[in-house]
């Protein structure tokens, strides 16, 4: 079972460059994630989806859209790339309803020069 | 605002020695906690949650947690740690009335090591 798949896997990008970070889960998943993890500080959402054609921000959504035209894919975009936004960025997935775990992908490691 | 806090960024142990893995938390209502671990370039794998009933949970690979209620803690915890076992721990909470993945709140992590 591939579970959460993220594509690519590293990228670096000059400040002002545009990127869009793909993420596709097969296991019919309503809920999807976007996270991203910094050293010292934990996983912080920056937007989440409950359903195709929707999507809501997070803890730190400044600087970053989402879309989710599919219930499978969730896309997260930077619009102009900042030397703050070099993180790690982990997608997840879960069911909808209570009691439920995410799953995540192995995570795209960004860094903006 | 509920948050969790994990006050040891590194924890060594001995190979065979028993494991505990810290992690205090603050939410209103009733906790949703979870244990997730990270192996290197790896994303995060779960290990166990507590939602309700016994305070002491079991999950994969033969870790366990101890929820207690009155310190607010769910200390990660395993008899016999495995060289393997090495690698970044993370707790995370969200209310039990949302029982939601999309409010979860990680801690900052722990970094086990298990020596040889």
């Amino acid at each position: 079972n591939a579970g959460v798949t993220q594509t690519p896997k590293f990228r670096v990008l000059k400040t002002g460059q545009s990127m869009t970070l793909l993420c596709a889960q097969d296991m019919n998943h309503e809920y999807m994630y976007w996270y991203r993890q910094d050293p010292g500080m934990g996983l912080r959402l920056i937007h989440y989806s409950v359903g195709e054609g929707t999507t809501a921000k997070g803890e730190v959504p400044d600087g970053y859209n989402v879309s989710r035209l599919k219930k499978q894919n969730f896309l997260l975009g930077l619009e102009s790339a900042a030397p703050s936004q070099t993180s790690v960025y982990f997608c997840a997935s879960s069911k909808s309803g209570r009691n439920t775990e995410a799953f995540f992908g192995q995570g795209t490691r960004l860094t903006v020069v | 605002a509920q948050s969790v806090a994990q006050p040891e960024d590194q924890v060594n142990v001995a190979e065979g020695n028993p494991l505990t893995v810290k992690c205090t938390y603050s939410v209103s209502g009733n906790p949703y906690l979870f244990w997730y671990v990270q192996y290197p370039n790896r994303g995060l794998q779960f290990l166990l949650k507590y939602i309700t009933g016994d305070n002491l949970v079991k999950g994969s690979y033969g870790f366990e947690a101890e929820f207690n209620k009155s310190q607010t803690s769910f200390h990660l915890k395993k008899p016999s740690a495995l060289v393997s076992d090495s690698a970044l721990y993370f707790c995370a909470v969200s209310p039990l009335s949302s029982g939601s993945a999309r409010q979860l709140t990680f801690g900052s992590g722990t970094q086990l090591t298990v020596l040889p």
